[in-house]
């Protein structure tokens, strides 16, 4: 199970935390990645983070603004946001990935920049 | 990186067959075997259908197949059924560590 918290109307220029709690499988050993969904909108990858927390990739328009963590220990997945805009309204899903995909979804938190 | 490229919209009727299709680049869809595809009913998240272009997750009906030539990935849908009806978005590696996704195909049972 994944179970996304955090999500909250911000104003922009301001900065939000996302977790993520998981349960019911090996959490060090994943690859785990955000993916966001504006309001009617498609899908959109986010950051990636490898199992131990050493590699960190991220979607060009959130790199310098956002920071994906994890800590093994308490089986959580974060999402640091800072210096947010309105384009950044957005449900975001905490995922796992497997073999290149991505195969187990939490039920997502809306975040929401507006003045 | 681009978004990968879908019609917005497919329709059938019960039992027979819709193919959705997912164009991207050589850069991605073409360049890797790492297309997924996915199902989204309204409010829910996404679920995994297709992983590695044509291989299914455990769970997922043998009626959802998924095949890829050159730059076009495609899903088909065999033996609609109405809960079929849902949103289907692709995805692709697209190397450099980016992924990206299709813009969503709004599948309808007619």
């Amino acid at each position: 199970q994944l179970v996304e918290s955090g999500g909250d109307l911000v104003q922009p220029g301001g900065s939000l935390r996302l977790s993520c709690a998981a349960s019911g499988f090996t959490f060090s050993g994943y690859w785990m990645i955000w993916v966001r969904q504006a309001p009617g909108k498609g899908l959109e990858w986010v950051a990636h983070i490898k199992g131990d927390g050493s590699v960190k990739y991220y979607v060009d328009s959130v790199k310098g603004r956002f920071t994906v963590s994890r800590d093994n220990a308490k089986n959580s997945l974060y999402l640091q946001m800072n210096s947010l805009r309105a384009e950044d309204t957005a449900v975001y899903y905490c995922v796992r990935e497997t073999s290149w995909s991505f195969d187990f979804w939490g039920q997502g938190t809306l975040v929401t920049v507006s003045s | 990186q681009s978004a990968l490229t879908q019609p917005p919209s497919a329709s059938g009727s019960p039992g027979q067959s819709v193919t959705i299709s997912c164009t991207g680049t050589s850069s991605d869809v073409g360049g890797y075997n790492h297309v997924s595809w996915y199902q989204q009913h309204p409010g829910k998240a996404p679920k995994l259908l297709i992983y590695e272009v044509y291989k299914w997750p455990s769970g997922v009906p043998d009626r959802f197949s998924g095949s890829k030539s050159g730059n076009t990935a495609s899903l088909t849908v065999s033996g609609l059924q109405a809960e079929d009806e849902a949103d289907y978005y692709c995805s692709s590696y697209a190397g450099s560590n980016h992924w990206v996704f299709g813009g969503g195909t709004k599948l309808t049972v007619l």
